[in-house]
């Protein structure tokens, strides 16, 4: 099973912030949160990872609460190429697999 | 350009029929992994590699069979032990296990006669 819990979907306005909540109450300390997407019929493209500090990229930025209980990625400016499934997936270093959810379909109106 | 490709883009199976799904990458990654993905639901995995000539089963590795002779290779052989193929198939690859970043490629659908 998914360690982690995401919205079904999401809207988002374009040229707006999109801000993609993501659960993993069960956490532990040496698991990274990772977020892929997929756009239609294409494979997931990684996005962004993090530990514990905030992280940005030229894609996203990648925030994660204090206790790591919840993260939330933020796409700054949403264009309607951003329209996707947004997996956020918790990795352990001892994991050799990953295991997607089913998570969330987002959407941006124009 | 370094990458991971699949071919075909489409294939159609007959009851019955055994189909190879192919997986290529030059990333020089020794991990591969198979996904299985139904309409409107996640990826599920089906086998992963970490290693030339090792292998092991995912969540759904009934009916189907892979080989890693090369590192750059992991076929995917759907048998007729599957008796619901009809999806998208992902191959991806990574350094290696633990946290590495996975690379997709472009994905096959297969469907079935």
């Amino acid at each position: 099973d998914a360690k982690t819990t995401q919205p079904p979907s999401m809207d988002c306005a374009e040229g707006r912030a999109a801000n993609l909540p993501c659960n993993h109450s069960t956490i532990s300390g040496n698991e990274y949160v990772y977020w892929y997407r997929q756009i239609h019929s294409q494979g997931p493209q990684y996005i962004i990872h993090g530990l514990k500090n905030n992280e940005t990229n030229e894609m996203a930025s990648l925030i994660i609460t204090e206790d790591r209980k919840s993260s939330t990625l933020i796409l700054p400016h949403a264009t309607l190429r951003d329209t996707a499934v947004y997996y956020c997936i918790v990795i352990g270093w001892r994991d050799d697999k990953i295991i997607f959810g089913k998570g969330t379909r987002l959407h941006i109106l124009p | 350009d370094g990458g991971i490709t699949q071919s075909p883009k489409y294939l159609f199976r007959k009851e019955g029929q055994n189909v190879t799904l192919s997986c290529e990458q030059n990333l020089n990654h020794d991990a591969m992994y198979w996904y299985r993905q139904d309409p409107g639901q996640g990826l599920r995995l089906i086998y992963y590699s970490q290693i030339v000539n090792d292998f092991q089963k995912g969540d759904i590795a009934e009916g189907y069979s892979v080989s890693r002779e090369k590192k750059e290779s992991f076929p995917l052989t759907v048998t007729s032990a599957q008796k619901n193929p009809t999806a998208f198939y992902l191959c991806a690859s990574s350094f290696g296990r633990n946290q590495e970043t996975q690379y997709f490629g472009p994905g096959t659908r297969l469907l079935v006669l």
